[in-house]
């Protein structure tokens, strides 16, 4: 089955601290990997987006993604968040002979002062 | 540049009665995809039209839901006769050219009393 797994719902960090949103998946092809932003009644926005190529990848915001193709693992880092960061985060999966994305259930994230 | 535009942003139907959503997409795109996210969930994808083509409907509920992407216009989701469980937010996306690149519209929340 075609999954993605985001095992935090809630995450509480405080501002200026380091931050990594966990993103597990399961896909039969070769998967694109995306990360989104949803800020409180608004639409979601592209943090970042895995197709090929370096594993590392760089998006807005200073966020940072690492696709290890052995762990299913596409996890989102952030080195030093700012409280403007809290919002819910949306790890997505497409690829195959398929335009629709897989989305998790979402990380909300909390940052305190 | 506009980018994807819905309407309205808020909907408040009454069981039995039809909801009507509408989705403009980036100026110049051509691929409309929906998705809908229940409380508390991740988004769903629900149906991808090309103008006047559904191309994948394999999301959509099989009664009450359907959709549209006419030659001129926005693409419509219509849904009849509403129930609670339709109470959701029903979101947009676009692409240019089809594929996993799909940019967001803010979504429309309906309500169904």
């Amino acid at each position: 089955a075609q999954s993605v797994t985001q095992p935090d719902i809630h995450i509480t960090v405080s501002e200026g601290a380091s931050l990594e949103l966990r993103c597990n998946y399961s896909y039969g092809a070769t998967p694109y990997l995306f990360w989104y932003v949803q800020s409180p009644g608004q639409g979601l926005q592209l943090l970042l987006k895995y197709f090929s190529g370096d594993t590392l990848v760089q998006g807005i915001k200073g966020f940072e993604a690492e696709f290890k193709r052995s762990q299913s693992s596409f996890n989102l880092r952030k080195p030093s968040v700012h409280w403007s960061d809290a919002a819910e985060y949306f790890c997505a999966v497409g690829g195959g002979n398929t335009d629709k994305l897989i989305f998790g259930t979402g990380t909300r994230l909390q940052v305190f002062p | 540049n506009a980018g994807v535009m819905q309407n309205p942003r808020h909907l408040v139907r009454r069981r039995g009665q039809e909801a009507r959503l509408r989705c403009s997409p980036v100026k110049g795109h051509s691929h409309v995809y929906w998705y809908r996210q229940l409380p508390e969930e991740g988004l769903k994808f629900m149906v991808y039209l090309q103008k006047e083509n559904i191309i994948d409907e394999s999301g959509m509920p099989k009664e009450r839901f359907s959709a549209e992407f006419p030659k001129e216009g926005p693409s419509i989701l219509r849904i009849q006769q509403v129930v609670r469980g339709d109470s959701a937010a029903y979101f947009c996306a676009s692409s240019p050219l089809g594929g996993l690149e799909q940019y967001f519209g803010p979504g429309t929340r309906l309500t169904v009393t």
